[in-house]
């Protein structure tokens, strides 16, 4: 697996709270990714990055603001989490650079609101 | 924006039988098709993959091909076997830096 790392692993907590994930990559990739997993809509894209303080929203962005203040570090923070933001979050990373498009994920973070 | 549809939603297998995963894309522009197997509660991990310039390409007992011009692309597992039970997600994205757009995933079953 590619050096990715997500931390929580598992997280509960309750509506209203603020809650952030963190990524972190030791590949130095320059790009990163949030998406989230949901039974019967695969993986939807949330946020990603394209470099330290370079972020794009993707199709799923209500609700969710990232940061990236340094190349191995890409977070994702829920404001006032929802009972609708439960589900499994996945970063991942990719080297848009090279001659690949490859894009490698994190083990995941499962989030649930109460 | 891209569009990925992937067919069937799941599918069951005889084990040694053959199983193939379709997936259409709307965007004409695209050239990078990659096949992610995702096993339960782990991360989807990239098992193959292929670029609009070739039509077809093999690993072992998986292939993809790509139609271009009918915009589709699948994957071919043979002599299917207990562990290629998984869910499987195909993705289309132009290369560099659009992020992929992923199908909604086909859950295949192989039964001993």
């Amino acid at each position: 697996d590619a050096g990715i790392t997500q931390s929580p692993r598992h997280k509960v907590t309750e509506t209203g709270t603020p809650v952030t994930l963190r990524c972190h990559q030791t590949e130095n990739h320059r790009y990163m990714y949030w998406y989230r997993q949901d039974p019967g809509h695969g993986l939807r894209l949330i946020h990603y990055s394209y470099g330290v303080k370079d972020t794009d929203k993707g199709e799923v962005s209500d609700g969710y603001s990232v940061s990236r203040s340094k190349t191995e570090d890409f977070l994702l923070t829920l404001e006032s989490a929802t009972s609708s933001q439960t589900s499994v979050y996945f970063c991942a990373i990719s080297d848009f650079g090279g001659r690949t498009s490859e894009q490698y994920f994190g083990p995941g973070t499962r989030l649930t609101v109460t | 924006g891209e569009n990925v549809e992937q067919h069937p939603s799941t599918l069951s297998v005889q084990e040694g039988d053959s199983a193939v995963i379709k997936c259409t894309y709307s965007d004409s522009a695209s050239n990078y098709f990659p096949w992610y197997k995702q096993e339960l509660g782990k991360r989807p991990q990239l098992i193959i993959d292929i670029r609009s310039n070739v039509g077809e390409k093999k690993d072992q007992r998986i292939a993809v091909t790509l139609n271009k011009t009918a915009k589709h692309f699948s994957l071919h597992i043979t002599e299917t076997q207990p562990e290629d039970s998984a869910v499987y997600f195909c993705a289309a994205t132009l290369s560099g830096n659009t992020p992929l757009v992923f199908g909604k995933g086909t859950r295949l079953s192989v039964i001993a």
